[in-house]
């Protein structure tokens, strides 16, 4: 069964620093590009953040350059998201995102399968 | 950033009925346009893709169509677990954007 599990998120004040981890399992994960999407409370989708599938390229919303990393472990199956100087209006569900694979071809930028979010609240 | 807006941004309707829903893009996305369905508290679900390819496990009464700035989804008889968010989203330029959903709800 393709899964995707997000950890990491919690309540942290403004200007902290966060660590999102993404375990991804029943798929081949280095085949995959893979992104961080988010939803603050009640609004829409944002993307935040992708990776190609052996990390050398990156792309970020600007919103976020600077700020936070995207990173991948192959070996270990694993995405994350290092957040710094956190704002108020970064609180939302993290979901992480593989790119969308059919038979034969893998997409960056569509978006499937997803995992079930975690929250980061930001405030003081 | 390319904008994407959805309209209606609420649409009531029965089950068997027919939706058709909109997404207009502020410049020419070319092909590059996907639909997503959410339920609540759910995560996100890829339905359409480059404009009018279903995903892997999507039912044929979803559709989709439209090039350059406008595209439609098209769910030809609404079913129960159909009633949900839907988001447009384009790939053509960075940053990846969505559109703001239409939310199909039962009448």
């Amino acid at each position: 069964e393709v899964q995707l599990v997000e950890s990491g998120g919690g309540l942290v004040q403004p200007g902290g620093s966060l660590r999102l981890s993404c375990a991804a399992s029943g798929f081949t994960f280095s085949r995959y590009w893979m992104a961080w999407v988010r939803q603050a409370p009640g609004k829409g989708l944002e993307w935040v953040a992708n990776i190609k599938q052996d990390g050398s390229e990156k792309y970020y919303v600007d919103s976020v350059k600077g700020r936070f990393t995207i990173s991948r472990d192959n070996a270990k199956n694993s995405l994350y998201l290092q957040m710094f100087s956190l704002r108020v209006d970064d609180t939302a569900v993290y979901y992480c995102a593989g790119g969308y694979c059919n038979s034969t071809f893998c997409h960056a930028n569509w978006f499937d399968p997803w995992g079930q979010g975690t929250l980061v609240t930001v405030s003081s | 950033e390319i904008v994407l807006t959805q309209s209606p941004a609420t649409l009531s309707l029965s089950p068997g009925e027919g939706a058709t829903l909109s997404c207009r893009a502020s410049q020419s996305v070319s092909s590059y346009l996907a639909w997503y369905q959410q339920k609540p508290g759910q995560a996100p679900r890829l339905l359409i893709y480059d404009t009018s390819n279903r995903a892997t496990g999507i039912p044929a009464r979803f559709s989709g169509s439209g090039s350059g700035t406008d595209f439609t989804l098209t769910i030809s008889s609404l079913e129960p677990e159909d009633f949900a968010v839907y988001y447009c989203q384009q790939r053509r330029n960075w940053p990846l954007t969505f559109g703001g959903g239409t939310r199909v709800e039962i009448k």
